[in-house]
Formats: C-alpha cells, sequence, structure tokens
C-alpha cells in the first residue's frame, strides 16, 4: 500500500515568488495535514483538512493557504515568499478524526528553498 | 510555550543495552500521545502510540509508558540495534483536536555496535 506521497521533492524559489506543494493521502485517508520542519527548529503545525474543509491552522500567516480536493488530495500554498520560508514541509494523513486520539502517518517532505 | 519537551538532546546506547527516551508534557488536555523515528531528510515514522486511559503500550522491541499524574511518557526500546539511530519525537494531540499534534523538540539516539 502507498503511503503519504508528496511533490515536487525540492522546489527552490524566489523571494516573493509563489510556491505550489501536493500531496496525495494514504488510501482510504480522509484527512490531510501540513506541518513545517524549519531548519533548527522542530515540527511545527501548519494546516489540517478533513472532508475538505479547514479544520484547523497553526500559527502561520494568511499567506500560507492550502485546499483540499474532492479525492483528498491537498496542495499547500506559500505567497509573497520570504527567505524565512524555506523549510521541509511534510503531509500527513490519518482515518478520519473523531474526538480521540489518531495514528498520523507522514510522507517523505518536500524541501522549499528560498533564495 | 514548549507544551511538549524532550529534555535530552541527546543520548548513546550500546547494542543490546535498552535504549529510555524520556518525553514531558504540560496540556492537561493531552488525550494521545505518539513517538516517531526521523532520519535527516526524511518524513517522520511512527513507531508507537498510546492513549491517556492506558499507562502501557508494547509493540515488539518499542514499549511506551504513560505516567499521567506526573505528565511524563518514555519509550523504551529493547535490544537497541544500531538501525535504531536516529532523532526520535514525541508528540502529544488534545481530546476533540486530534490532527493538531505538538511536537517535541527530539532526541538523537545514536547506538554503538
Amino acid at each position: 500500500e502507498a503511503g503519504v506521497t508528496q511533490s515536487p521533492t525540492h522546489l527552490i524559489k524566489t523571494r516573493g515568488q509563489q510556491a505550489t506543494l501536493r500531496c496525495s493521502p494514504i488510501s482510504g485517508h480522509t484527512s490531510v495535514y501540513w506541518y513545517q520542519q524549519a531548519l533548527g527548529l522542530g515540527l511545527q503545525f501548519l494546516l489540517w483538512y478533513d472532508e475538505g474543509e479547514e479544520r484547523n491552522r497553526g500559527n502561520f500567516p494568511p499567506r500560507f493557504s492550502g485546499r483540499q480536493f474532492p479525492n483528498y488530495s491537498s496542495e499547500l500554498n506559500v505567497n509573497a515568499l520570504e527567505l524565512e520560508d524555506s523549510a521541509l514541509y511534510l503531509c500527513a494523513s490519518s482515518n478520519p478524526t473523531g474526538l480521540t486520539g489518531n495514528t498520523i502517518y507522514f510522507g517523505e517532505g518536500s524541501w522549499l528553498t528560498v533564495v | 510555550d514548549q507544551q511538549v519537551k524532550q529534555n535530552s538532546p541527546s543520548l548513546s546506547v550500546q547494542e543490546g543495552r535498552i535504549s529510555i527516551l524520556n518525553c514531558d508534557y504540560t496540556n492537561s488536555m493531552f488525550d494521545y500521545f505518539l513517538w516517531y523515528k526521523k532520519y535527516p531528510a526524511e518524513g517522520p515514522t511512527f513507531l508507537i502510540s498510546i492513549s491517556s486511559i492506558k499507562d502501557k503500550n508494547e509493540d515488539g522491541r518499542f514499549t511506551v509508558f504513560l505516567n499521567k499524574s506526573a505528565k511524563h511518557l518514555s519509550l523504551h526500546i529493547v535490544p537497541s540495534q544500531p538501525g535504531d539511530s536516529a532523532v526520535y519525537f514525541c508528540a502529544a494531540s488534545e481530546y476533540g483536536n486530534t490532527g493538531k499534534l505538538i511536537f517535541g523538540q527530539g532526541t538523537t539516539l545514536q547506538v554503538k555496535p
């Protein structure tokens, strides 16, 4: 069974440009999450999509946005790129979420470098 | 405010011995805890989890212990193998907000042959 897949693996953008990262969840998973791991920092929660709706977002500015498509895949858009946006962006997925905990599986990540 | 803390940045153990990785948390609303293993430039790999209604969960060489009164959890790896060398993250989620994982800073485990 395929895991969470992300594309592109690496992306280099210029400051001020926009970046789009894509994610396909594990088959059967309807919830998709985005996390950021900047150099020297831990994993920070970015966004959570469930059945096409944004359920929660982390402490990131509005230029970080995304969406979830009817097939449950997702994309993350980062507008007006800044140098500090350079990071590993991780997508994750899980079975439909309830009130109690759920195992979340991560993809290999997309490296975004802003120059 | 660091809600999940892994106070040991690194740990070195001999192959075949036990590795114990620790994690403390401050948020009493956390009700689900997970451990992930991560190699450089790769995504985290899920290892084991535990619900707050349990105090122990075991899966092969990996056992997680939860002490709710102390707000402390630990991951035991027995026996440790060189392939276990990686960064280990503990993570937690709140009841009703299960998709938002709060991660610790990670502990780098080195298992020496």
